[in-house]
């Protein structure tokens, strides 16, 4: 099993472009969360997943959007960038949410410049 | 909302001294989690705490619950290089909520 798998792992947006990040994961877990970490903030949810076709805010949602078409992809989508969103950006998975612990991708290294 | 908070935000240890973080939430908690983030790396999942007072161990890792559910500690003993690294609680209100993430401990070893 690959886990959670994330691409790409850096990448550098001007002001005012749009990207995908990509997250997809081979465990068959219905929970698929995405997280951006900032230096010395911890972790911040933007949007989560209980399922296919499921999807909600998380606590940091504005600037993104997200779809779930099928279990194993969770794509984050970044509308215009702005250098508010340079950050790291974490995917995880889960099976359930009785708290048997995150998996989590590699994470992307972005840079809005 | 629910905050989670971590103490001290850094710690520096000679190799071989002990370390303990402490994780406190502003709000009772049904269970809490801790993570273990390497620099450069991702999180990844050390332990879930459920009931007030548990407390469990993993080699030199030691993990406790505080017994009104509001706090946690993570206590290493005998500190290694491999120990480095950023330590996470987090920690939720109840089933069905999602985790909130502390700001996390960054521990670092001298050898």
């Amino acid at each position: 099993n690959a886990g959670v798998t994330q691409t790409p792992k850096f990448r550098i947006l001007k002001i005012g472009q749009s990207m995908t990040l990509q997250c997809a994961q081979d465990m068959n877990h219905n929970y698929m969360y995405w997280y951006r970490q900032d230096p010395g903030m911890g972790l911040k949810l933007i949007y989560y997943s209980v399922g296919a076709g499921i999807t909600d805010k998380g606590e940091v949602p504005n600037g993104y959007n997200v779809s779930r078409s099928t279990t194993e992809d969770f794509p984050l989508r970044l509308e215009l960038a702005a250098p508010s969103q340079t950050s790291v950006y974490f995917c995880a998975s889960s099976y359930s949410d009785r708290g048997e612990g995150y998996t989590f991708g590699s994470g992307t290294r972005l840079t809005v410049v | 909302g629910q905050q989670v908070m971590q103490i001290p935000q850094y710690q520096h240890v000679q190799e071989g001294e002990d370390f303990t973080t402490y994780c406190n939430s502003s709000t009772t908690l049904s269970n809490i989690q801790w993570y273990k983030q390497r620099p450069g790396g991702h999180p990844v999942f050390l332990i879930q705490l459920v009931k007030s007072g548990e407390v469990k161990k993993q080699k030199r890792l030691t993990f406790q619950f505080g017994e009104a559910k509001k706090n946690s500690s993570l206590h290493i003993t005998a500190t290694q290089t491999t120990d480095v690294g950023t330590y996470f609680c987090a920690g939720r209100a109840n089933y069905g909520q999602n985790f909130v993430f502390g700001p996390g401990t960054r521990l670092s070893v001298l050898p």
